[in-house]
């Protein structure tokens, strides 16, 4: 079974543009979770999708934002790109059936902001 | 205080030696345990996971869960110099997929 993808690996971009990064999840995952990592601050929750809704929201401003779509892939979006948002962005994808099931994480967008 | 702390290291051990990792967490509706292994530039991957009260062991891992105190444990027998990798806590509620990780634990094992 293909493991979770991401598009694009790495992304460059200047301050005050926007971005979208694209997350496709193990075939039958419905859950999809955005987790972006920094050194300073490690490894952050942004959002998880379910179901084409947003279940659970972390601690983030609203210039970032998801979707997912009916065949569960999911993108995340960040507008008015600031230097901070310089990061590795995973999405990580579950069956999220029960709370004990593993998330599985793909190989991340390494997003520079200049 | 962190919802989850773990001793940030690095840790450095030899050769076939056993590596602990520590890890606490401050939110007791806590049901779900994870380790996750990162080796440097790649993503996160799953070791264990771990939902009850004590041991629970794959090959060379064991892991340690003691809700009352709050505080759960990665041991690494006959460590390898593929085993060092940074370690990262996980800790997910009840029927919420959010999960809270620790900043891991940076283990480095010498030839």
């Amino acid at each position: 079974k293909a493991g979770v993808t991401q598009t694009p690996r790495y992304l460059i971009k200047t301050r005050g543009q926007q971005v979208t990064l694209s997350c496709s999840p193990i075939s039958g995952h419905r859950s999809v979770s955005w987790y972006q990592q920094t050194p300073g601050q490690g490894l952050q929750f942004l959002f998880e999708y379910f179901s084409e809704t947003q279940r659970n929201k972390g601690n983030f401003p609203g210039r970032f934002s998801g979707r997912q779509f009916s065949n569960s892939r999911s993108e995340m979006n960040v507008s008015t790109l600031e230097l901070g948002d310089s990061a590795l962005y995973l999405c990580a994808s579950s069956l999220a059936r029960f709370s004990t099931d593993t998330q599985y994480f793909g190989p991340g967008t390494r997003l520079t902001v200049l | 205080q962190k919802e989850v702390e773990q001793n940030s290291g690095p840790l450095s051990v030899p050769e076939g030696a056993i590596a602990s990792l520590n890890c606490t967490y401050s939110d007791r509706g806590s049901q779900s345990f994870f380790w996750y292994r990162q080796y440097s530039g790649k993503s996160p991957e799953l070791i264990m996971s771990i939902y009850s009260n004590g041991d629970k062991e794959d090959g060379r891992f064991t892991a340690q869960l003691n809700k009352a105190s709050q505080y759960v444990s990665l041991l690494i027998r006959d460590s390898q110099p593929s085993d060092s990798a940074t370690y990262l806590c996980a800790v997910k509620r009840n029927n919420n997929n959010d999960m809270r990780f620790g900043a891991g634990t940076r283990l480095t094992v010498k030839p």
